[in-house]
C-alpha cells in the first residue's frame, strides 16, 4: 500500500491564526482525502482533493475555512483558517489504494488555545 | 443517512478472544473494513470483507458478516497487550466515501 507522510504531527496554535498541514504520498494518486477526527469521535470527511481542480467539500465544510491545495499527484495541503478551540481535532489525510482500501497518514493533532 | 454503530468500550484479559461488533444501515454496502488506531497514530487497515462473503480469516483475525442483519464483527484470537487500540469499522457502497463507526476502545488486561 501507499506510504503517507503527514506533518506537523502535532501543534498548539493561538485562536485566530491558521495552520497548514502537509501530506506527501510515495506514489501518484488521483484522489486525496482530508478527514477530521474530533476528540472521542469518529472520522468525518472534510473534502476530496483532485489534482488540477478545486477540492470538493462535504456538507458543513467550506473552502474559506479549510482551503486545500493539490499541486501534483503526490502532495496536498489542508489549511485550518482563523482557528477557534472547536477546531481542536486530529486531521488525517488519506488515499485510496486500488483493491486495498484507504491508507491514512499518522495524523496532525491540533490544539487551539 | 447511512449510519455505522459500535459499542464504545471492550475490556478483555490477555490470551482471551476479543469480539468487536458493528452494525450498519446501508443495505447497498459493498465493502466493509476494520481499522486499528493506536494512540497518537493514524488508522491502519486491518482487514476487509466483500458483502458477498460471510467470513474471512486472516491469522488471528476473523471477520463475520451477517448481511441480513447488517452486522459485522471482528474476532481477535489470543488477544495481546499490543492489540489495545481503538477499532473502527467502515463501510462503503463502492464509492470513495466511507462511513466510519464511532470506534471501539479495546483494553487488554495483563
Amino acid at each position: 500500500s501507499a506510504v503517507i507522510s503527514q506533518k506537523p504531527s502535532r501543534d498548539i496554535c493561538q485562536r485566530g491564526t491558521s495552520l497548514t498541514i502537509q501530506c506527501q504520498v510515495d506514489s501518484q494518486v488521483t484522489m486525496m482525502f482530508w478527514y477530521r477526527q474530533q476528540p472521542g469521535q469518529s472520522l468525518t470527511l472534510i473534502a476530496t482533493a483532485n489534482q488540477g481542480s478545486e477540492a470538493t467539500y462535504e456538507s458543513g465544510f467550506v473552502i474559506d475555512k479549510f482551503p486545500i491545495s493539490r499541486p501534483n499527484l503526490t502532495f496536498s495541503t489542508l489549511t485550518v483558517s482563523n482557528m477557534s478551540p472547536e477546531d481542536s481535532s486530529i486531521y488525517l489525510c488519506s488515499v485510496e489504494v486500488q483493491n486495498y482500501g484507504y491508507t491514512f497518514g499518522s495524523g496532525t493533532r491540533l490544539t487551539v488555545v | 443517512g447511512e449510519d455505522v454503530e459500535q459499542s464504545l468500550f471492550l475490556s478483555v484479559r490477555e490470551g482471551d478472544s476479543s469480539v468487536i461488533n458493528c452494525t450498519y444501515t446501508d443495505s447497498s454496502s459493498t465493502y466493509l473494513y476494520w481499522y486499528k488506531q493506536e494512540p497518537g497514530a493514524g488508522l491502519q487497515l486491518l482487514t476487509y470483507i466483500f458483502s458477498n462473503m460471510d467470513m474471512k480469516q486472516d491469522q488471528r483475525l476473523t471477520v463475520l458478516l451477517n448481511k441480513k442483519d447488517k452486522h459485522l464483527s471482528l474476532r481477535i484470537a489470543d488477544t495481546q497487550t499490543g492489540d489495545s487500540a481503538i477499532y473502527f469499522c467502515a463501510e462503503t457502497s463502492g464509492t470513495y466515501k466511507y462511513i466510519f463507526g464511532t470506534g471501539t476502545r479495546l483494553k487488554v488486561l495483563a
